[in-house]
């Protein structure tokens, strides 16, 4: 049983350029979502899902993209990376919207 | 003001002090409670749930105070691997799904 998992743990991006984080989980967990941590901030909910198919903007949406498929993925896409977008992100799960199971991060750098 | 205040920190206590956080809210709509931990350059993890009535888990107890809008921890005989961020998170139902919104934690260092 993995929990929450996240690739990659590490990415540095020019500004401009697109990627897509991956996260997956295997505890059948309806509820996903993806925050971003910064210094000073707390995390902050960017996008999450209620279930497959079913997507909802978080707080900070701007720039990020999601889709989910299926109950166990559900990756976050940056359309075209800037120098705020650096940050650390976190994908969580859970079968209640509170007790989440969070993954253990992707450290971004944009140059 | 921000939804979810807590003191950054870092207290620093020894080992087998005790210390409480602290932590308020803005939405009086807000219907539950938790403290997570996070270690440093991990990720959180749910620590305990806070009732209205109060509740303990070990050395750890959570108190809520609706009429006030805080939120508290306690750490009782405070252990080196207590060293962590505690944040505290507040639910608000939108109508169609719970909002989690974390407050930028309070930093524990305990020493020798």
């Amino acid at each position: 049983n993995a929990g929450v998992t996240q690739t990659p743990k590490f990415q540095v991006l020019k500004t401009g350029q697109s990627m897509t984080l991956q996260c997956a989980q295997d505890m059948n967990h309806e509820y996903m979502s993806w925050y971003r941590q910064d210094p000073g901030m707390g995390l902050r909910l960017i996008h999450y899902s209620v279930g497959a198919g079913i997507t909802d903007q978080g707080e900070v949406p701007n720039g990020y993209n999601v889709s989910r498929s299926t109950t166990e993925d559900f990756p976050l896409r940056l359309l075209s990376a800037a120098p705020s977008q650096t940050s650390v992100y976190f994908c969580a799960s859970s079968s209640r919207a509170y007790e989440q199971y969070f993954g253990p991060g992707t450290r971004l750098t944009v140059t | 003001r921000k939804e979810v205040e807590q003191d950054p920190g870092p207290f620093n206590v020894p080992e087998g002090a005790t210390v409480a956080f602290n932590c308020t809210y803005s939405n009086s709509a807000s219907q539950s409670f938790f403290w997570y931990r996070q270690d440093c350059r991990k990720e959180p993890k749910l620590l305990m749930s806070v009732y209205s009535s109060g509740n303990e888990d070990g050395r750890f107890t959570a108190q809520l105070n609706r009429a006030s809008q805080y939120i508290s921890l306690l750490i009782r005989d405070s252990k080196l691997s207590d060293s962590a961020t505690y944040l505290c998170v507040v639910d608000s139902y939108t109508g169609t799904a719970s909002k989690l919104t974390f407050g930028t934690g309070t930093r524990l260092q305990v020493t020798l």
